[in-house]
């Protein structure tokens, strides 16, 4: 069964960095690429971005590009999504999701809920 | 960039009922869309993809239909499960996943 887990949720500064995580099992973790999604509160769906684990191929939207960066440790199968200098509008709930071919996202995590505040 | 409008952005419906959410996009997206229901506090899950395929383990009274511009999900008749949020998805677009704004299904 695929399952995605991901990291609990944080609580930083203005300012701060932060990465958090979303691990996979019950798969071939290098064959499946996973998203990003954000969803700030009472709000809609984003996509943030994907990676390729099995070549770290990485794309990101637009809106996202330049804001955040996404990763991956194929050793212990798992995807990143990290911020080197958090603003308040960074507060959402961020989900991973894993994307079949050719592109519906099948699979998700829990989510991670990121609260910025000073 | 592709926009993805959903109509209604809210509806009241009750159990038993047949309802119809419409998603329109501003450029062709052949078939390329996929439908989510989503719970407060929940990731989303899939229902629906290419348009019409039903994901495996999705009630069959769920269905999806439409391509080019024009698509809708159908609940044939709602169950007291369903009252959730639901989101189009296009993904026509190279690397590019463009949801709608939701529609929320509230029990009347």
């Amino acid at each position: 069964e695929v399952q995605l887990v991901q990291s609990g949720a944080e609580v930083k500064k203005p300012g701060e960095s932060l990465k958090i995580s979303c691990q996979g099992s019950g798969y071939t973790f290098t064959n499946y690429w996973i998203a990003w999604v954000r969803q700030m509160p009472g709000k809609g769906l984003e996509w943030v971005g994907i990676i390729y684990p099995g070549d770290s191929d990485t794309r990101y939207s637009p809106s996202f590009q330049g804001q955040v960066t996404i990763s991956v440790d194929k050793s212990i199968n798992t995807a990143y999504l990290q911020w080197s200098s958090l603003k308040a509008s960074d507060t959402a709930m961020y989900f991973c999701a894993g994307r079949s071919d050719p592109g519906e996202f099948d699979h998700w995590g829990q989510g991670t809920l990121v609260t910025v505040s000073s | 960039d592709i926009q993805m409008t959903q109509s209604p952005s809210t509806l009241s419906a009750s159990v038993g009922d047949r309802v119809t959410i419409t998603c329109r996009a501003s450029q062709s997206i052949s078939s390329w869309l996929a439908w989510y229901q989503q719970k407060p506090g929940k990731a989303p899950k899939l229902l629906i993809y290419k348009a019409s395929s039903l994901e495996s383990g999705v009630p069959s009274r769920f269905s999806g239909s439409g391509s080019g511009t024009e698509f809708t999900l159908t609940i044939s008749s709602l169950q007291p499960d369903d009252f959730a949020t639901y989101y189009c998805q296009e993904y026509n677009s190279f690397f590019m996943y463009t949801f709608g704004q939701g529609t929320k299904l509230e029990i009347k």
